[in-house]
């Protein structure tokens, strides 16, 4: 079965450079969401979209951006980067929106900042 | 605001060992999700299992058990006869209802050793 796609999966940049990180979700799934997960932490939640609409915000960065497209893939825009933004990003999908939703995940795009 | 409190930052077993991770969640809504995901070294985020908040049911799938106490908000993992191929981190995560972003919390990295 298709899983959700990411791209890159490494991604290496130097400070103040931006970066763009895209995510196909599942076929039929209309929910897209972005985690960061630093070193050792636990994923943080960024930004989700449904339908093609923000949906719900986190503690995404000014600095971050993120649309989802009419074919419902997203992707992040990262400017300005910080040697903090260093991490592992997670893209997941899911259908519909609600508590109850199980979340795939990508495999996840790694950035390191120099 | 939800939280989930994964107190055991690593636990290191030798193969066959059953052991117990634990997780505590604290959330104001009735209805609400609890989930876990095993995060293995290739870093991608793998469903293993939701509960929601009426269904106090302990579930079991082959070597994996869960044990959810409403009462003290609780909803622990149980791996019997653990495996090095058991070794990665997991992570419990909490959705409410009316803000279904799960929240998860720093997991419990599990070392299997041979």
């Amino acid at each position: 079965a298709a899983g959700v796609i990411q791209s890159p999966r490494h991604l290496i940049k130097e400070k103040r450079e931006t970066a763009t990180l895209k995510c196909y979700p599942i076929p039929r799934h209309d929910t897209v969401y972005w985690y960061q997960q630093g070193p050792g932490q636990d994923p943080q939640f960024l930004i989700s979209f449904y339908e093609k609409m923000q949906s719900d915000k986190g503690s995404i960065p000014d600095r971050f951006s993120a649309q989802q497209f009419s074919d419902y893939h997203s992707e992040l825009n990262m400017s300005s980067l910080e040697l903090g933004d260093s991490a592992l990003y997670f893209c997941a999908s899911s259908y519909g929106e609600g508590g109850a939703n199980v979340l795939t995940f990508g495999a996840g795009s790694r950035l390191t900042v120099l | 605001a939800q939280k989930v409190t994964q107190a055991q930052t690593e636990i290191s077993v030798v193969e066959k060992e059953d052991v117990t991770l634990d997780c505590v969640y604290e959330t104001r809504d009735t209805t609400y999700y609890l989930f876990w995901y095993k995060q293995p070294p290739s870093g991608e985020l793998v469903f293993l299992i939701r509960r929601n908040s009426f269904d106090e049911q302990n579930e079991i799938s082959g070597r994996y058990s869960w044990n959810f106490q409403k009462s003290t908000s609780s909803f622990n993992f149980t791996i019997t006869a653990s495996q090095v191929v058991d070794s990665a981190v997991y992570f419990c995560a909490l959705s409410e209802e009316g803000s279904y972003i799960p929240t998860f919390g720093r997991g419990t990295s599990l070392i299997v050793h041979p």
